[in-house]
């Protein structure tokens, strides 16, 4: 595709599901991360993919959140037990590592309410 | 612990000023400064700072490091209703890889 894609766009959870968001990063990127950006927050960063391995996990709030990216292109974030706080909008941005301008482009984002 | 810091967190200013908007960070091994502006959706790159001094500019935009002082600014003239959008700051750094590091944002109105 021409950009990063992300699915679904909104989510609504009840507290205590398990959800899961997708991302589809652009075509060639080796390099995918998963931000999670709260209302009227900069986006924080959750965890870090080098083609199918998960170099950095240390932005992941707690164990129920899971971050995959098995073939080294789409990657998931699921997360388990779903509470209040976990509202907020999931960003996938993917970039071609060595590119002369290291530019991450972010997808639209999933806004995740959990009631 | 790394973080960036931006001021104001908000700002309101009319059509047609001029407006600074500033950024200061605490990172181990800096790599790079980007600015980003976002507009009710994903983020959108503005600019990419690596070295102190040398203004990038874009338009009506510019932005400058001095990485001495561990600082940024961005630049904006003859602002438009257009330009109305959370301005975000990030820090690439990092060893085995580039970690980005986005500070809060500064909120921009702009009103005719």
């Amino acid at each position: 595709g021409a950009g990063v894609s992300q699915s679904p766009r909104y989510k609504v959870a009840k507290r205590g599901q398990d959800v899961a968001l997708r991302c589809d990063p652009i075509s060639g990127h080796v390099s995918l991360f998963w931000y999670q950006q709260a209302l009227g927050q900069g986006p924080e960063f959750l965890t870090y993919f080098q083609n199918e391995a998960q170099l950095d996990k240390s932005g992941l709030p707690s164990d129920r959140f899971f971050a995959e990216r098995p073939e080294g292109s789409v990657s998931t974030l699921k997360i388990q037990r779903t509470q209040q706080e976990d509202s907020a909008v999931y960003l996938c941005a993917s970039r071609y590592r060595g590119a002369l301008i290291n530019e991450q482009f972010f997808g639209p984002g999933t806004r995740l309410t959990v009631l | 612990e790394d973080k960036v810091v931006q001021s104001p967190l908000s700002l309101v200013v009319h059509e047609g000023d001029t407006v600074t908007l500033n950024c200061s960070y605490e990172v181990t091994n800096f790599r790079s400064l980007l600015w980003y502006k976002q507009e009710k959706k994903a983020p959108t790159f503005l600019f990419m700072l690596t070295s102190s001094g040398i203004e990038k500019k874009s338009g009506r935009l510019s932005s400058i490091l001095d990485k001495k002082e561990l600082f940024s600014i961005l630049n904006i003239t003859a602002t438009q209703t257009g330009d109305s959008a959370v301005y975000l700051c990030a820090v690439e750094a990092g060893t085995s890889y580039d970690k980005v590091i986005f500070g809060p944002g500064t909120s921009l109105s702009v009103i005719p």
